[in-house]
């Protein structure tokens, strides 16, 4: 069946530093990826998406890239900050009824 | 947020008894949602609603069932709990579908003994 491949599991960065999470999907449909971001103990939330007509998008520390040829995208958080630890999800969506989420990547700030 | 709440927040029953978990919305968003999450899977879709009376099965929905008489509701029955039922649901809801912002409940922990 499809899937989404998420990795790292677990990534650790001094504070100050970037993370780097990568996703891979095989659905040829999918036209959608959002990111969630899931705090302990809380619900998952929206952090930034991407669309497949566009390759990249910022939103001020967050970056998302797309490479719909080799079927991968990944999110970039620049100048992490203790309040960016939390699970990160990310997802591929191929219709208004499909979706697939990654595994998490469980992050941790280093002070 | 108060506009998706989700009941009971934590559950515990036993093996063979029905369990219903709920969901309600103040959006009036057309799509709702069923996940479980589980250590090493993320969250997985056990069915969805495009609009009320219209269900579907998602990635897991062996063992679960639903409904949605009304737009604001979407339960979640597990007719025979297993242990393997043993999970965080989360409902979500969305104006336009999963290729669009989900908003997710605060999640019910259920164990199953």
């Amino acid at each position: 069946g499809e899937n989404v491949e998420q990795h790292p599991s677990t990534l650790s960065v001094q504070e100050g530093d970037s993370a780097v999470i990568k996703c891979t999907y095989s659905d040829s449909a999918s036209n959608y990826f959002p990111w969630y971001k899931q705090e302990l103990g809380k619900r998952p939330q929206l952090i930034i998406d991407i669309r497949s007509n566009v390759g990249e998008k910022k939103d001020q520390r967050i970056a998302v890239t797309l490479n719909k040829t080799a079927k991968h995208f990944s999110l970039h958080i620049t100048e992490t900050q203790p309040e960016d630890s939390a699970v990160y999800f990310c997802a591929a969506s191929s219709s208004a009824s499909k979706i697939i989420f990654g595994s998490g990547t469980r992050l941790s700030i280093r002070p | 947020d108060a506009g998706i709440t989700q009941s009971p927040r934590y559950k515990i029953t036993e093996t063979g008894r029905q369990v219903t978990l709920m969901c309600h919305q103040t959006w009036s968003h057309s799509y709702m949602f069923w996940y479980r999450q589980d250590l090493g899977h993320g969250l997985r879709l056990i069915y969805y609603s495009a609009a009320a009376d219209i269900t579907d099965k998602g990635e897991v929905p062996d063992g679960y069932v639903v409904s949605r008489s009304k737009t604001e509701n979407f339960p979640l029955t597990l007719e025979s709990a297993t242990r393997s039922q043993t999970s965080v649901y989360f409902c979500a809801s969305s104006e336009q579908g999963a290729f669009n912002e989900q908003f997710f409940g605060p999640g019910t922990r259920l164990t199953v003994l």
